[in-house]
């Protein structure tokens, strides 16, 4: 079956660095969407890329979808601490999402 | 407010009991979804839905049952099949087809002593 891997599991910055998580999946993807969970929430979706090199844009966040719609990232550059949580990426299949084990982002003041 | 309403938002049981999720949305979406979140293992889906009367068994299905009476609804049952049930489980709906990612309920930790 389809897997999505996510690296790396966890990192943890200072405040102002940046940051950056990758997603790989063992198949071409129709699409891949980012969710954020904050501690102790559940996942919210931040969005979807579908077209290959697809990059877009969110205030501080660039999401990227490789060419071969195989692999993703997101950056959040300058980080701040409201940007804490676990960011998973998630891989359509025929009919459902499969996740990443998500990375987990502490971000100390 | 549109959304999606899960309960209780703990639930304690004694092991060998059968325990029913609950999973409300008012989205008017067509499809649900359970996940099973356990520490460091990510999403990991249970069952889903994408219409009304029919559902599908995901990667562990296993120890688990579902029903899909009305769109609105989707509960999940725990059964005393499932070798570990404690874990925070996590309800989910979207539009069957269009570029709009899942929204999830605020889960349920279920823990079974």
């Amino acid at each position: 079956g389809q897997q999505v891997m996510q690296i790396p599991q966890y990192q943890h910055v200072q405040e102002g660095e940046d940051f950056t998580t990758y997603c790989n999946s063992s198949t071409t993807l129709s699409n891949i969407q980012w969710y954020k969970q904050r501690p102790g929430g559940h996942p919210v979706f931040l969005i979807q890329l579908v077209k290959s090199g697809e990059v877009k844009k969110q205030k501080r966040l660039t999401f990227q979808f490789g060419e071969a719609k195989k692999n993703s990232s997101l950056h959040i550059t300058a980080t701040q601490t409201t940007d804490v949580g676990t960011y998973f990426c998630a891989g359509q299949g025929y009919s459902t999402l499969t996740f990443g084990k998500g990375t987990m982002l502490l971000v100390s003041p | 407010d549109g959304g999606i309403t899960q309960s209780p938002k703990y639930l304690f049981r004694k092991e060998g009991q059968n325990v029913t999720l609950s999973c409300e949305q008012n989205l008017n979406h067509d499809a649900m979804y359970w996940y099973r979140q356990d520490p460091g293992q990510g999403l990991r889906l249970i069952y889903y839905s994408q219409i009304v009367n029919d559902f599908q068994k995901g990667d562990i299905a296993e120890g688990y049952s579902v029903s899909r009476e009305k769109k609105e609804s989707f509960p999940l049952t725990v059964t005393s099949a499932q070798k570990n049930p404690t874990a925070f489980y996590l309800c989910a709906s979207s539009i069957v087809q269009g570029n709009y990612g899942y929204t999830f309920g605020s889960g349920t930790r279920l823990t079974v002593v």
